[in-house]
């Protein structure tokens, strides 16, 4: 059970921002949402993480509700390298693996 | 080199046939993992082990058995394949965040065909 709601797909014109949701409503206070993604023929790779607060990094910007209960993940500018599938995914409970859903397919249009 | 390493990147192999999928790191982390990877359904955890006295189950371990031979060596093994076992396999380390899981590192993947 990967405790997180994500759309099967998205779609965005290429250089536009995309912003991803996935909610998280059964999240407790101390656990961290983590996205992945997976390009084509690769292995899930790190993209962003964060606890309360909006977090940015290189690669996109993640802004967590006041709540915790749903996030959304920022790619600011959309490139055709940025088609992939998102995993939004919150630990399971406590100290435990980390658990994908099936994600989102974003696909970008060029 | 990369960070985490598997081998057989592709493998064809016969029902009943005993198979083992190696995984190795030089990231240093205690965490290793195996998932399984079918179209369309996301990425499914087998084992893991958060140190080399750990080994879990995951939400699909019937059918597989591992060992976790140093730090840095994590081998997956299927004793009998049979054909709903072709896959895509991953492995992948973390070291701790907070006391929970950190960045997952994964290796490239594993594709068993099981005829």
């Amino acid at each position: 059970d990967a405790k997180t709601t994500q759309p099967n797909s998205m779609e965005s014109n290429e250089e536009e921002p995309v912003h991803l949701p996935c909610n998280h409503s059964t999240i407790s206070g101390t656990d961290y949402i983590h996205w992945y993604r997976q390009l084509p023929s690769q292995g899930p790779e790190y993209v962003i993480h964060g606890l309360t607060s909006n977090v940015n990094n290189r690669m996109a910007s993640l802004a967590i509700a006041e709540d915790r209960k749903s996030s959304t993940l920022i790619l600011h500018r959309a490139t055709l390298r940025d088609a992939a599938v998102y995993y939004c995914i919150r630990p399971d409970s406590g100290n435990t693996p980390l658990v994908f859903g099936k994600g989102t397919r974003l696909s970008v249009i060029a | 080199d990369a960070d985490v390493t598997q081998t057989p990147r592709n493998r064809i192999t016969k029902t009943g046939k005993r198979i083992m999928l190696e995984c190795s790191q030089t990231k240093g982390h205690d965490r290793m993992y195996w998932y399984r990877q079918d179209p369309g359904l996301g990425l499914r955890l087998i084992y893991y082990s958060f140190d080399v006295k750990d080994i879990n189950k995951g939400e699909i371990s019937d059918g597989y058995s591992v060992s976790r031979q140093a730090q840095a060596k994590f081998s997956l093994s299927l004793e009998s394949a049979i054909p709903n076992q072709t896959a895509l396999y991953f492995c992948a380390t973390s070291d701790t965040l907070a006391g929970e899981t950190g960045e997952l590192f994964f290796g490239e993947g594993s594709r068993l065909t099981v005829l």
